[in-house]
């Protein structure tokens, strides 16, 4: 399995508050990748790094800022925490050399804003 | 535009029964990829199979293959001798050599029920 870890696994915040959540890779993969999953939305890209300090916006990226300061870290900020942002968020990494990698998935956080 | 279409919100299958899970897809590169992963209640997310658009087979990964037409951009995923644990939820996502992030955009997703 490739080493991904999302932190913290699940969270419950109150509207307004700010929430980081952290992605650590132990494979040195280029590429990282946020995600949020929604019911009947699949996942859908919030923001991507292509490398240390290269980051871009994805589909949904309103609300939320990213930073990789890091190889093996990334992280998703949401400065002001709202109800819509309640779901469920994946990490993921791919190599991204060419070809058409698959892109491996750390275990998701569960985030909650009340 | 929908990207990837998943038409099956949800599945149910007798075990040890095949079952095919559609996905049509909607691109304008001629290279692509596409990918099947499973999604169990514990929720994560696990890789399945990818066909690769200039792939002339199709992808076989044991119990699973991808039924690949290209003209019908269609990828549909058969799963043979369907397993109790086969229950799960199945998104089809598709990634296209023109995007620099490289990113994959998924379908809505199918719940597959295995029953006993």
């Amino acid at each position: 399995d490739a080493g991904i870890t999302q932190s913290p696994r699940h969270k419950v915040t109150e509207t307004g508050t700010p929430v980081t959540l952290r992605c650590h890779q132990t494979e040195n993969h280029r590429y990282m990748y946020w995600y949020r999953q929604d019911p009947g939305h699949g996942l859908r890209l919030i923001h991507y790094s292509y490398g240390v300090k290269d980051t871009d916006k994805g589909e949904v990226s309103d609300g939320y800022s990213v930073s990789r300061s890091k190889t093996e870290d990334f992280l998703l900020t949401l400065e002001s925490a709202t109800s819509s942002q309640t779901s469920v968020y994946f990490c993921a990494i791919s190599e991204g050399r060419g070809g058409l990698n698959e892109q491996f998935f750390g275990p998701g956080t569960r985030l909650t804003v009340l | 535009a929908q990207k990837i279409t998943q038409t099956q919100p949800g599945m149910f299958v007798q075990e040890k029964e095949a079952v095919t899970l559609d996905c049509t897809y909607d691109t304008s590169d001629q290279s692509y990829g596409l990918f099947w992963y499973k999604q169990p209640s514990s929720g994560e997310m696990i890789f399945l199979i990818y066909q690769g658009s200039y792939d002339e087979q199709n992808a076989t990964e044991g119990r699973y293959s991808l039924n690949f037409q290209k003209a019908r951009k269609s990828a549909n995923l058969v799963i043979s001798a369907s397993q109790l644990g086969d229950s799960a939820m199945y998104f089809c996502a598709m990634r296209e050599i023109h995007d620099s992030a490289r990113q994959l955009t998924f379908g809505s997703g199918t719940q597959l029920t295995v029953l006993p």
